[in-house]
């Protein structure tokens, strides 16, 4: 199974801050990772698919980058509705597997 | 729009069996895979299974492999995922994902889900 590795694992930040999560493949997966966005009790949003194009409706300050193992999500300017939680996942192959999260948290 | 509406939910002793459904509106259902990913309290996001547009292909999680199955009726526009065999480390909300597009992988993404249901399982 790929094992997805991110971090950090919390992050906090104030509104307007640059803000970086990396998440780490335990093999190869082209560019068959995902980013998402979840909050307390809501169901997680597709955010970044293919490592870097930009789900429809999901404001352009989000960016992914990376292939191989080495993926990043970026947000350029955070905004308040942005705290919440990420995940990576990676599509390569089943079982599909997800990152363990990162907390965004406000500073 | 499209919508995804898990139900089936509940409290069961371990080793008994669940049955989730998931009803899809707002879309052309058989175009798209569906997956199911569970979330225990507190804890990350974990994939379940998936099942094909028409049926004939699924995968699932080890952790749940022979003793979980999932079906879909196309006829209906569901998708079913019986659980049998429970374990208490099956606790957990279960959402109901679409599969994004009908190119592999790309499908192996998920870009619709619904609210999730939560099944417990406790004695």
């Amino acid at each position: 199974d790929i094992q997805m590795t991110q971090s950090p694992s919390s992050v906090s930040a104030s509104v307007g801050d640059r803000v970086i999560i990396t998440c780490r493949a335990s093999q190869d997966i082209s560019s068959w990772l995902a980013w998402y966005q979840q909050k307390p009790g809501k169901a997680p949003k597709l955010l970044i698919y293919t490592a870097s194009s930009l789900q429809s409706g999901v404001p352009s300050r989000f960016s992914g980058s990376g292939s191989g193992t080495d993926f990043t999500l970026t947000i350029s300017s955070l905004q308040p509705e942005d705290f919440a939680t990420y995940y990576c996942q990676q599509a390569n192959s089943y079982p599909l597997t997800f990152g363990g999260g990162t907390k965004v948290e406000i500073k | 729009q499209v919508q995804l509406v898990e139900s089936g939910g509940g409290v069961v002793q371990p080793g008994r069996s669940l049955r989730l459904s998931c009803a899809a509106s707002g879309f052309t259902f058989t175009t798209y895979p569906v997956h199911w990913i569970r979330q225990a309290p507190g804890k990350g996001l974990e994939w379940v299974a998936v099942i094909s547009r028409d049926g004939r292909t699924e995968h699932f999680a080890d952790s749940v492999k022979g003793r979980f199955t999932i079906s879909r009726d196309n006829s209906k526009n569901a998708v079913y995922l019986q659980m049998d065999s429970l374990r208490p480390e099956d606790t957990a909300v279960y959402f109901c994902a679409r599969g994004m597009g009908d190119i592999l992988p790309q499908t192996r993404f998920f870009d619709s889900w619904g609210q999730g249901t939560l099944a417990t399982v406790s004695s």
